[in-house]
């Protein structure tokens, strides 16, 4: 199983150009999250979803956009970007339910740099 | 959602047992604790979660108190690979909304 698949790994932009991270997940899993992390910091939620046509606001939403239309995808848009939103991105996914070991599975990131 | 406080850094050195504790007072009945190891460069990887007293997998042992106010993840006879970010996570995973990470607590393992 490939998990959690993020594309692309690196990317520069420039102020005010948009883009799409693209994030997928072969485990039919219903929860997935959209995380930023800057350098020497802790992770902040910027969007979630927990089903397809499902999304919700994180913690840092505001310059970010999010869709799931289908099970497996949840991308991400970036409309206009600033380089405050230079950082690294990981996408996750989550079974859900109760019982113990419900675990999230990271993707390897995609380090975005805005110039 | 419950706040956890842990430890900003810590340093050991190989072959000893690194204990990272973790407080969350204002832990609700229907939450678990969670911990996830963060290599640089790498996103988090789950490690161990527990509801109450004791859970051990091959890689690190939970301790919680009958209160459950407080954690401990117990990492024996560690190695420079275990130098990592470790996160403390708080949260009801029957619902499994919102996954929030705190700033963690970053591990160096010296020879």
């Amino acid at each position: 199983n490939a998990g959690v698949t993020q594309t692309p790994k690196f990317r520069i932009l420039k102020i005010g150009q948009s883009m799409t991270l693209q994030c997928a997940q072969d485990m039919n899993h219903n929860y997935m999250y959209w995380y930023r992390q800057d350098p020497g910091m802790g992770l902040k939620l910027i969007y979630y979803s927990v089903g397809a046509g499902i999304t919700d606001k994180g913690e840092v939403p505001n310059g970010y956009n999010v869709s799931r239309s289908t099970t497996e995808d949840f991308p991400l848009r970036l409309e206009l970007a600033a380089p405050s939103q230079t950082s690294v991105y990981f996408c996750a996914s989550m079974g859900g339910g109760s019982g113990l070991n419900t675990e999230a599975f990271f993707g390897q990131g995609t380090r975005l740099t805005v110039v | 959602l419950a706040k956890t406080t842990q430890p900003i850094s810590m340093d050991s050195y190989e072959g000893q047992e690194v204990n990272i504790t973790c407080s969350h007072n204002n832990i609700a009945t229907n939450d678990y604790i969670t911990w996830y190891q963060q290599f640089p460069s790498q996103g988090p990887r789950f490690i161990i979660q527990g509801y109450k007293t004791k859970v051990t997998n091959e890689v690190a042992s939970l301790f919680i108190p009958a209160d459950r106010k407080s954690s401990t993840l117990s990492l024996p006879r560690v190695s420079l690979s275990d130098t990592a970010v470790y996160y403390c996570l708080v949260g009801d995973i029957s619902s499994a909304s919102k996954i929030i990470f705190g700033s963690g607590t970053r591990l160096s393992i010296r020879p």
